[in-house]
């Protein structure tokens, strides 16, 4: 299965700046995914990024909050923009699976505070 | 739709207890059924997974049978450990389609 590296980690941000997250992963990838935890509550997927097209976001997300690149086919970044307290979250991507009875693999998190 | 249901937590059980978490899905098409675990501070990892009625997926000691007729995908463990601390998440797919996330299970192991 596909090994994806996401950084950073962790951050501490300041209220009204913006945070990208990057995911690079080991191997050619058609569909990327970006998903929320919030504190204590289930994943949530943000948006769908697939290589040279633009991001499908699902309901209650939007681009100009949540901009999603896909430069290539390796490779995806998150940004969160004008943040707030409430985009405190841990912040994952995951990749399609090889195949339809694989597990899909998801990158360690980045989790981020703003205060 | 598709859609995971899964038991609320926490379930606190003492070393060597059996475990049960219960996770019911309603699902169009042919769906795949996982268990992640989300260790403390970390990412997601798959635990297991079946992909179609009666398979058995297991791993570390766990295992989850696919009940299409109860439309379940129990996750049991016949000795928790300490390290086995974590939240545990059901989920669902159907074909290269998103992943649907229960609302997750946090297992407590005392020793």
């Amino acid at each position: 299965s596909a090994v994806i590296s996401q950084k950073p980690s962790r951050d501490i941000c300041q209220r009204g700046t913006s945070l990208t997250i990057q995911c690079q992963v080991d191997s050619q990838v058609t569909m990327m995914f970006w998903y929320r935890q919030q504190p204590g509550q289930s994943l949530t997927l943000i948006a769908t990024a697939n290589q040279g097209s633009e991001a499908t976001y699902e309901s209650g997300f939007v681009i100009d909050k949540f901009p999603i690149s896909r430069p290539n086919l390796t490779f995806s970044t998150l940004t969160v923009s004008n943040m707030s307290p409430e985009d405190s979250s841990i912040y994952l991507c995951s990749v399609e699976p090889p195949t339809q009875s694989d597990g899909y693999t998801f990158g360690s998190g980045t989790r981020l505070t703003v205060v | 739709g598709n859609s995971v249901t899964q038991m609320e937590g926490p379930v606190t059980l003492s070393e060597e207890a059996f475990l049960t978490i219960n996770c019911t899905y309603t699902a169009t098409g042919y769906p795949s059924l996982f268990w992640y675990v989300q260790y403390p501070g970390e990412g997601l990892q798959l635990l297991l997974k079946a992909t179609k009625a009666d398979d058995k997926g297991s791993n570390k000691g766990f295992e989850a049978t696919y009940r299409k007729e109860t439309t379940s995908f129990h996750l049991e463990k016949g000795s928790v450990q300490v390290s086995d601390s974590a939240v545990y998440f059901c989920a669902t797919n159907t074909g290269f389609q998103k992943l649907v996330f229960g609302t997750g299970t946090r297992l407590l192991v005392s020793p």
